[in-house]
């Protein structure tokens, strides 16, 4: 089956830091990442969709300059959490559409637990 | 607007069979996936339906009934690697998922 690999797993920042994730297909081309947060307790809520070679679709609600995406080949996306505060401590997760899926399905990472000190 | 609506916690015994509703009101329609979601972890896929019936796959089964804009998924012989979270998604007409909050299914013994 398909692969979404992301990186870091976890990682914990001092309030003001800029944090780097990395989302990749690892055996498919994506023409489209999407990304994720997810509180404790709450479902997923989409930050964004992105298509590889154009500028990120946002979410209302979600600050582009503040989440910064890159989606820079078919196998590549990454999100940058720029000076980063507590409150941005979640669960983000990329998922990844198949370039000839035929059921549109998304397929997962395993997310990274982001917690900002 | 889109809504999506399945109960929020479940309770079911080892060895029993449940069935996980969920309703949508959605702008069109491409098909309706289920999400398997273990605590602290990320949604693994369970099924696809797009036309209305029964998918049987395993344990796991999916129904859909466009009709009535409802789905649900019933798991048999229940184990406790079962308890976890369910999450039903529509795929719109602008093909963008449209999630539900999930429901937190327990496995008592």
């Amino acid at each position: 089956g398909a692969v979404v690999s992301q990186h870091p797993s976890r990682v914990i920042c001092k309030s003001g830091t800029s944090v780097k994730i990395e989302c990749r297909s690892l055996d498919f081309q994506a023409t489209t990442m999407f990304w994720y947060r997810q509180f404790p307790k709450q479902s997923l809520m989409l930050m964004a969709t992105s298509n590889e070679g154009s500028k990120a679709t946002y979410e209302q609600g979600v600050e582009k300059d503040k989440f910064l995406i890159n989606h820079a080949s078919l196998t590549l996306s990454t999100l940058t959490v720029t000076s980063a505060h507590p409150e941005d401590s979640s669960f983000y997760i990329c998922s990844a559409r198949h370039l000839a899926g035929e059921m549109n399905e998304q397929f997962f990472g395993p997310g990274t637990r982001l917690t900002v000190l | 607007g889109q809504n999506i609506d399945q109960p929020t916690e479940m309770t079911a015994t080892e060895g029993a069979i449940v069935q996980i509703n969920c309703t949508y009101q959605t702008s069109g329609f491409n098909g309706l996936f289920w999400y398997q979601q273990h605590a602290g972890e990320a949604p693994t896929f369970l099924s696809y339906n797009v036309l209305d019936g029964l998918e049987e796959k395993g344990r796991f089964s999916s129904f859909l009934s466009r009709s009535k804009g409802y789905s649900y998924l019933l798991l048999k012989e229940l184990q406790m690697k079962d308890s976890a979270s369910y999450l039903c998604a529509v795929l719109d007409s602008n093909y963008q998922l449209i999630w539900g909050a999930g429901t937190k299914l327990i496995i008592k013994p």
